[in-house]
């Protein structure tokens, strides 16, 4: 069946550059979007980019210039890396399954557990 | 960027009872290739978020047929036919029309 897992550290420092992993089972990174969405505490759900079944990537403007989305197929993991983080990047990090209609960005179909991350000094 | 807005329901709602969710957005989700690009997920306490409906109004593999989606290219409705509960939660609206992917700030569900 379909599984993404997330893993990273939990605590960051202010300026460091956060790094996290999605595990992806039951399907192909080269058949399908995987995306990253962010969850403040207690508040909303943010997408913040997606990288592709081709290799190419979109990016959320708001961290667009200190986010990048890249993948190792041969291990089925996507990986997240933010730079210069601050206490507002606090929140759970969520890797999802991202389907795509034709030209539609569309919706994401299966997410993982989450992981949470903690920006403090 | 594409505006979702949810309204709020009249929480504490008693169990059994069927209540509608409603988002609306700031563009038409309406596309040429006739799909309405918006999808609702559900986020149990705890639990990340799981994938209700998309495209307006079909139903995700597994999810009860308790869920319904409907609406026009701006406002949508999503039903819960006697609520349960295990519905207990907050629901998000999305759009998937188009780049960046926006959310609803939610709508959370109690149940009395």
């Amino acid at each position: 069946q379909v599984q993404l897992k997330e893993s990273g550290p939990g605590l960051m420092q202010p300026s460091e550059t956060l790094s996290l992993t999605c595990t992806v089972s039951g399907f192909s990174l080269t058949s399908n979007g995987v995306g990253w969405v962010r969850q403040p505490l207690g508040k909303g759900l943010v997408w913040m980019g997606t990288i592709w079944a081709g290799g190419s990537t979109n990016y959320n403007s708001a961290v667009q210039s200190r986010l990048s989305i890249s993948r190792d197929t041969s291990k089925s993991q996507v990986f997240l890396k933010m730079n210069s983080l601050q206490p507002e990047d606090t929140g759970t990090y969520y890797c999802a399954r991202h389907v795509r209609s034709g030209t539609r960005v569309s919706h994401f179909d299966y997410w993982g557990q989450g992981v949470m991350v903690t920006v403090s000094s | 960027d594409i505006v979702m807005t949810q309204g709020a329901l009249p929480n504490p709602v008693p169990s059994g009872e069927s209540v509608s969710i409603t988002c609306r957005s700031s563009k038409s989700l309406l596309y040429s290739d006739g799909k309405t690009y918006l999808n609702w997920y559900l986020q149990r306490p705890g639990q990340s978020p799981q994938l209700l409906i998309y495209w307006m109004s079909t139903r995700a593999s597994g999810v009860s047929d308790r869920f319904s989606g409907s609406g026009s290219g701006t406002d949508f409705t999503l039903k819960i036919s006697g609520v349960e509960a295990e519905d207990v939660g907050v629901y998000y609206c999305q759009q998937g029309l188009e780049f960046p992917l926006t959310f609803g700030s939610g709508t959370k569900l109690e149940i009395k």
